[in-house]
């Protein structure tokens, strides 16, 4: 089983490139979570789609856009890549806001 | 808002012996849930172990087990017979149960846990 897919791996963007990043879950989940991963730090919520055509800001979201494309994908975008948003980006999913979150192997992006 | 703190950046433990990782965590809330993932180096993060609440026995997952004590705010993973795949980053984590808007977990800072053979 696929789980969570996230593309790509890894990125290198120079100051002001745009970029997204793709997430996709094959396990019929309906909740969807953009996460961000800092050195020293614990894992923070960009944004979140509770369901298919849903999304909402999470604890960090200045400088992102999300899109719920369909119940299966939801894409993260960096429109104007700062270094502030070198990070470990991990999308995650759940079948409803109770359940657990799986999480997919991440993207590691440096922004030059 | 919520808040968990792991207070130990970094643990040891001689391989098949027993380590004991700290978590606390604040919250108003009385009804939540609380997780501890493991991280190791490929990143994946996977979950270990997860607590509800309002349930006042202890979970169990084979070598994993938690305490958890409601009163004191304090959520401690215990990982008996260590072995070298334990290896990894341990993130305890918070989610409140009162659903749409309240999805998000809360992460600690995670603790660095390493194996000696």
């Amino acid at each position: 089983n696929a789980g969570v897919t996230q593309t790509p791996k890894f990125q290198v963007l120079k100051t002001g490139q745009s970029m997204t990043l793709q997430c996709a879950q094959d396990m019929n989940h309906n909740s969807m979570y953009w996460y961000r991963q800092d050195p020293g730090m614990g894992l923070r919520l960009i944004y979140y789609s509770a369901s298919e055509g849903t999304t909402d800001k999470g604890e960090v979201p200045n400088g992102y856009n999300v899109s719920r494309l369909n119940k299966r994908e939801f894409s993260l975008r960096l429109e104007s890549a700062a270094p502030s948003q070198t990070s470990v980006y991990f999308c995650a999913s759940s079948e409803t806001a109770k359940n657990i979150q799986y999480f997919g192997a991440g993207t590691r992006l440096s922004v030059l | 808002a919520q808040t968990v703190t792991q207070s130990q950046p970094e643990m040891s433990v001689q391989e098949a012996e027993t380590v004991t990782l700290s978590c606390t965590y604040d919250t108003s809330e009385s009804d939540y849930y609380l997780f501890w993932y493991k991280q190791p180096p490929s990143r994946q993060m996977i979950l270990v172990i997860r607590q509800e609440a309002y349930k006042q026995q202890n979970a169990t997952e084979n070598r994993f087990s938690v305490n958890f004590q409601k009163a004191a705010k304090s959520f401690s993973l215990k990982i008996s017979d260590s072995q070298l795949g334990d290896a990894a980053m341990y993130f305890c984590a918070y989610r409140s149960a009162l659903g749409f808007g309240n999805e998000k977990l809360t992460f600690g800072t995670g603790t660095r846990l390493t194996i000696i053979p």
